[in-house]
């Protein structure tokens, strides 16, 4: 039973379209990210929470605003969409943490398309 | 700054040979542990392997990697690649101050073909 599952798995919008990414985790993880994975570039942060409510900007934020909502849910906001952002977005959630390694498990992406 | 450094962007390997990807590194995190994803072709990436403990080999699926802090690597390594093996291989380290792994960094990723 997969522990992170994103919606929808595909999506298709306009230049300037308004897109919701969901993301929830049933591992009871403190840490959700949102990457982005482009050719050349690899895997790259967007935005990561440590909890409901909080909200840490990663290396790539411009564009993107993120909500925790609750411990489990993590949604990624583009409101202004525009064709960079296509690109393939995966969430995770990570046992991050004192002592913990911080490894990340990975939902099944996101693939966006901006037109 | 903290950085993880992968030099090659695709590695072609023939089925039954060795094959090792490189991966070293620089940060200033005091607690780290380093782990190498694997992302098959329409999959998300998962953990192939994972370490902490300096010179200390850890196996997986054949593959192996040992941690030398000394020379700030964690390089990847199989004796006989496998047409199964073709994959993104990332190499990544976990870091933190005061015990928690709450920073990743990702290498820009090493494409592995393995022809027959």
């Amino acid at each position: 039973e997969a522990a992170v599952t994103q919606s929808p798995r595909n999506k298709v919008t306009v230049t300037g379209g308004n897109v919701t990414l969901s993301c929830r985790q049933t591992n009871s993880h403190n840490y959700m990210y949102w990457y982005r994975q482009d050719t050349g570039h690899g895997l790259r942060l967007i935005h990561y929470s440590y909890g409901a409510g909080n909200l840490q900007i990663g290396d790539v934020p411009d564009g993107y605003k993120a909500t925790r909502t609750t411990q489990e849910d993590f949604f990624l906001l583009l409101e202004l969409a525009s064709p960079s952002q296509t690109s393939l977005y995966f969430c995770a959630s990570s046992d991050a943490g004192r002592g913990r390694t911080g490894q990340l498990y990975f939902g099944e992406g996101s693939k966006l398309t901006v037109l | 700054g903290d950085s993880v450094t992968q030099t090659e962007g695709l590695v072609t390997v023939t089925e039954g040979l060795p094959v090792k990807l490189n991966c070293t590194y620089q940060t200033t995190y005091l607690t780290i542990a380093f782990f190498w994803y694997v992302q098959y072709l329409n999959e998300a990436p998962q953990v192939l392997l994972r370490s902490s403990t300096d010179n200390k080999r850890t196996e997986h699926q054949g593959f192996h990697a040992t941690l030398h802090k000394s020379s700030s690597s964690f390089h990847l390594q199989k004796s006989s690649a496998q047409l199964s093996d073709s994959a993104l291989y990332y190499c990544a380290l976990s870091g933190g101050y005061g015990g928690s792994g709450n920073k990743l960094i990702f290498g820009t990723g090493t494409l592995l073909s393995v022809k027959p």
